[in-house]
């Protein structure tokens, strides 16, 4: 079974830019989160869907969004890019959502904001 | 707030040697799974050991297991015969209710050397 499938790996996008991140959850999962990793602030939970539904969300400003179509795959965009989104962003899925479900999670996308 | 804390930045270990990982965390819900991920340089983040808080018996895999002590709130990895192939980021991390979302410690970096 394919793991979870992150596009691009690497971005590198310019001060206002805007970006979407892709997400394919494991075959049969129907949870997806995304969290961003930095040096500074280590992981940070951005926001997690479940059947097309964002069930939670974290401390981030409105320029983090995202989305969850029917297949379960998921986008994450960032408008108005800063100097400070530079960052691994991570994308984990689960069969449902439940704190008991383990994450299963992708290789991650470098984004680089120059 | 609910939060992780992991004290050792780094640590270093000789191959087939034995270490552990300290980890507390903080929570008023009584129901809740704790987890630790193993991230190498591949960035590719891998579960190593869950554990749920209703259960008192220690959960263990492999090499790997667990120190739950649910009153102190710690939750400490042990790594037996430790291998070169170890060597990685070790996080720390809880879910709650019925959220998927994980709180993460801030990682201890593990070396393992011959």
């Amino acid at each position: 079974k394919a793991g979870v499938t992150q596009t691009p790996r690497y971005l590198i996008k310019t001060r206002g830019q805007q970006v979407t991140l892709s997400c394919s959850p494991i075959s049969g999962h129907r949870s997806v989160s995304w969290y961003q990793q930095t040096p500074g602030q280590g992981l940070q939970f951005l926001f997690e869907y479940f059947s097309e539904t964002q069930r939670n969300k974290g401390n981030f400003p409105g320029r983090f969004s995202g989305r969850q179509f029917s297949n379960s795959r998921s986008e994450m965009n960032v408008s108005t890019l800063e100097l400070g989104d530079s960052a691994l962003y991570l994308c984990a899925s689960s069969l449902v959502w439940h704190a008991k479900n383990i994450q299963y999670f992708g290789a991650g996308t470098r984004l680089s904001v120059l | 707030a609910q939060t992780v804390t992991q004290s050792q930045p780094e640590m270093s270990v000789q191959e087939a040697e034995t270490v552990t990982l300290s980890c507390t965390y903080d929570t008023s819900e009584s129901n809740y799974y704790l987890f630790w991920y193993k991230q190498p340089p591949s960035r590719q983040m891998i579960l190593v050991i869950r554990q749920e808080a209703y259960k008192q018996q220690n959960a263990t895999e492999n090499r790997f297991s667990v120190n739950f002590q649910k009153a102190a709130k710690s939750f400490s990895l042990k790594i037996s015969d430790s291998q070169l192939g170890d060597t990685a980021m070790y996080f720390c991390a809880f879910s709650t209710g019925t959220a998927s979302k994980l709180t993460f410690g801030t990682g201890t970096r593990l070396q393992v050397t011959l």
